[in-house]
């Protein structure tokens, strides 16, 4: 247990509806992160936030995609109007500003869109 | 941030040292080397990284050459547990958050 967790742990939904995971990452990590990982991938980085500052969004985060982290402390990433390329394991992670990056991951919510 | 090459997959046997390579000939002088594992079906776990000397921790040691363009990580003493991906990522120290990780290398530590 890293201390980073994440709900639901799965998620099976129809195409078309709405989606929200929350991360509640390690209680003093100031910075935030999502990634997505598909079968035989490794995790592809998604966001960032510092404090409640997102700062970076990819290109993979469509206008379906948003997430939030309003306090500074726990986030939600919010999927809307899911598709089926969305089915994939999504992966929060948290670190320390000014640490050597070491991110410590949550377990990951896994997402199968029917 | 520089791309890293290594192996789809490896086998050791248990007590036996890993090494894990990792090629970065792209690698630029502000980057750093990071290796992260994951194992099935949990989150990736950070394990050690460096910039340009020989780092060991209480998990593994990380050895880099000296023209920096590759390095490999060793597991001294390898047990079951320790079957996992295991992720090589080149990261500068300014941009300093997101991970870019590639396929990894499947290492599998049998009995």
């Amino acid at each position: 247990d890293t201390g980073v967790s994440q709900d639901p742990r799965h998620k099976i939904t129809k195409r078309g509806q709405n989606v929200t995971f929350r991360c509640d990452p390690i209680s003093e990590h100031n910075r935030l992160y999502w990634y997505r990982q598909t079968l035989g991938q490794g995790p592809e980085f998604l966001t960032y936030f510092q404090n409640e500052a997102q700062l970076e969004k990819s290109r993979l985060l469509s206008d379906r995609f948003s997430a939030e982290r309003p306090k500074g402390s726990f986030s939600t990433l919010e999927i809307q109007r899911t598709e089926q390329g969305d089915s994939a394991m999504y992966l929060c992670a948290s670190s320390l500003v000014y640490s050597n990056n070491e991110q410590f991951f949550g377990p990951g919510t896994r997402l199968t869109v029917l | 941030d520089a791309k890293t090459t290594q192996p789809t997959s490896m086998d050791c046997a248990e007590g036996r040292a890993a090494n894990l390579p990792c090629n970065h000939s792209t690698i630029s002088g502000n980057e750093y080397v990071y290796w992260y594992r994951q194992i099935h079906s949990q989150g990736p776990q950070y394990i050690i990284h460096g910039l340009k000397n020989n780092e060991t921790n209480e998990m593994a040691s990380l050895i880099i050459t000296e023209d920096r363009k590759s390095s490999t990580l060793i597991l001294p003493h390898a047990t079951l547990r320790d079957t996992a991906v295991y992720y090589c990522i080149v990261m500068s120290g300014g941009s300093n958050y997101k991970l870019t990780f590639g396929k990894g290398t499947l290492l599998t530590v049998n009995p």
